[in-house]
């Protein structure tokens, strides 16, 4: 199976910041690279798929980069409903994996 | 406005059975695979399994593969997940997802969740 790590775990950033979040697969997946966001209570929301996708709806400010084991996704300027949790997922192979969250948190 | 709606969630004793179900609505059901991903309280997400649109094609996670089916009836758009031999492990809020093909890729929207709890 493809593990996905993500790091850091958690940031702490203030309303503006520019956050970035990595994924690294470990075998390469192509592009097959989502990123959804949690918020509390909720159930997940797809932002990103290909790598840099943008889903339909979501804000530009959200951007994904990256190939083969290494992925990133950055929020250029924090917004105070982006604090949430966020996890990679690889649909390269079966099964597919999410990576362990990154939260990111106010400041 | 797609709609997914899960059910079916319960208490259930170790080694029983469970089946929940997913209803969908706003979106022409047999166009989409759909998958089956849990989250155990407090922790990340674990896709369980996907079912392509015509429901002949279906995946598992080896964690419950042999103890879980997926199926779908594209006459009730419904998506089912039969849980057998269940462990305590498999506790979680089990969220039903829409693919944004015919084949299983990326989730979204999903639901609200049913919530299983496996225990003695």
């Amino acid at each position: 199976d493809i593990q996905m790590t993500q790091t850091p775990s958690s940031v702490s950033a203030s309303v503006g910041d520019r956050v970035t979040i990595t994924c690294r697969a470990s075998q390469g997946i192509s592009s097959w690279l989502a990123w959804y966001q949690q918020k509390p209570g909720k159930a997940p929301k797809l932002l990103i798929y290909a790598v840099s996708r943008l889903q339909s709806g979501v804000p530009s400010r959200f951007s994904g980069s990256g190939s083969a084991t290494d992925f990133t996704l950055t929020i250029s300027s924090l917004q105070p409903e982006d604090f949430a949790t966020y996890y990679c997922q690889q649909a390269n192979s079966f099964p597919y994996t999410f990576g362990p969250g990154t939260k990111v948190e106010i400041k | 406005e797609v709609q997914l709606l899960e059910s079916g969630g319960a208490l259930v004793q170790p080694g029983g059975s469970l089946r929940l179900s997913c209803a969908a609505s706003g979106f022409t059901f047999t166009d989409y695979a759909m998958s089956w991903v849990r989250q155990a309280p407090g922790k990340g997400l674990e896709w369980v399994s996907g079912v392509s649109g015509s429901g002949g094609t279906t995946y598992y996670a080896d964690s419950v593969k042999g103890r879980f089916t997926i199926s779908r009836d594209n006459f009730k758009n419904t998506l089912y997940l039969q849980m057998n031999s269940l462990r305590a492990e498999d506790t979680a809020l089990y969220y039903c997802a829409k693919d944004q093909g015919s084949t299983v890729n990326y989730f979204d929207p999903w639901g609200q969740g049913t919530l299983v709890t496996v225990s003695s």
